[in-house]
């Protein structure tokens, strides 16, 4: 059950977009669309931003999106804000019937 | 409005236990998957165990497993996860998450800080 690798941080400009990378294997991003994403504020708990790979719950800007091409999933947040600067995490199912997160991604709104 | 309340965190010595619970409301609780996830200090999230919806399947990740144990009271809407064998690395906020199935953690509790620490 080894963590999924994310990049530690990434920075961008307010209006500029970003894409954050969460490499598994077959036996999880790879071998199912059952990969999702979570932004966390300091001391706050995480928040759904994106299931099954690619689908927005209500009330989630649209300005978030999510993708996978073979054992690599992506976000990525479009138009960044003030307000998007968090930790992102991503998480997938597992083929041991458990769930697996990323290691987190430090966003930083330059 | 879906409510997730975690309660029974503290400081317990390496090698006890500890019983967190997790109070579920504004939803039918015995038609969703519920998961704990915890974080340790200044560090990432980390998924522990999950359960079904009827308490009959479960699953741990390995650093939990066979210490660990995840259940529910439907009829009291409360998940649990006694924690036996405790260590220091287990020191981390819980959190309690509602998990439909393969959508993800949808709705999340304010977390239940362990210490484990002589």
């Amino acid at each position: 059950q080894s963590a999924l690798t994310q990049p530690a941080s990434v920075s961008e400009s307010p209006g500029q977009s970003i894409t954050i990378s969460c490499t598994g294997t077959s036996s999880d991003v790879g071998g199912y669309n059952y990969v999702s994403w979570y932004q966390q504020h300091p001391g706050k708990a995480p928040k759904l931003m994106i299931y099954e790979v690619s689908n927005r719950p209500s009330g989630i800007s649209n300005r978030f999106s999510g993708s996978k091409s073979g054992n690599t999933a992506s976000l990525t947040i479009s138009g960044l804000q003030a307000e998007d600067e968090a930790d992102y995490y991503c998480t997938s199912y597992t083929s041991s019937l458990t769930w697996v997160f990323g290691g987190g991604t430090k966003l930083t709104v330059l | 409005e879906v409510q997730l309340v975690e309660s029974g965190g503290g400081l317990v010595q390496p090698g006890g236990s500890l019983r967190l619970s997790c109070a579920a409301s504004g939803f039918t609780f015995s038609s969703y998957w519920m998961h704990w996830v915890r974080q340790a200090p200044g560090q990432g999230l980390v998924w522990v165990s999950r359960i079904n919806e009827n308490g009959r399947g479960a699953y741990y990740a390995d650093s939990v497993k066979g210490r660990f144990t995840i259940s529910r009271d439907n009829a009291k809407n409360t998940l649990y996860l006694q924690m036996n064998s405790l260590r220091a690395d287990d020191t981390a906020v819980y959190y309690c998450a509602r998990w439909p199935l393969t959508m993800g953690g949808d709705y999340w509790g304010q977390g239940t800080l362990v210490t484990v620490s002589s």
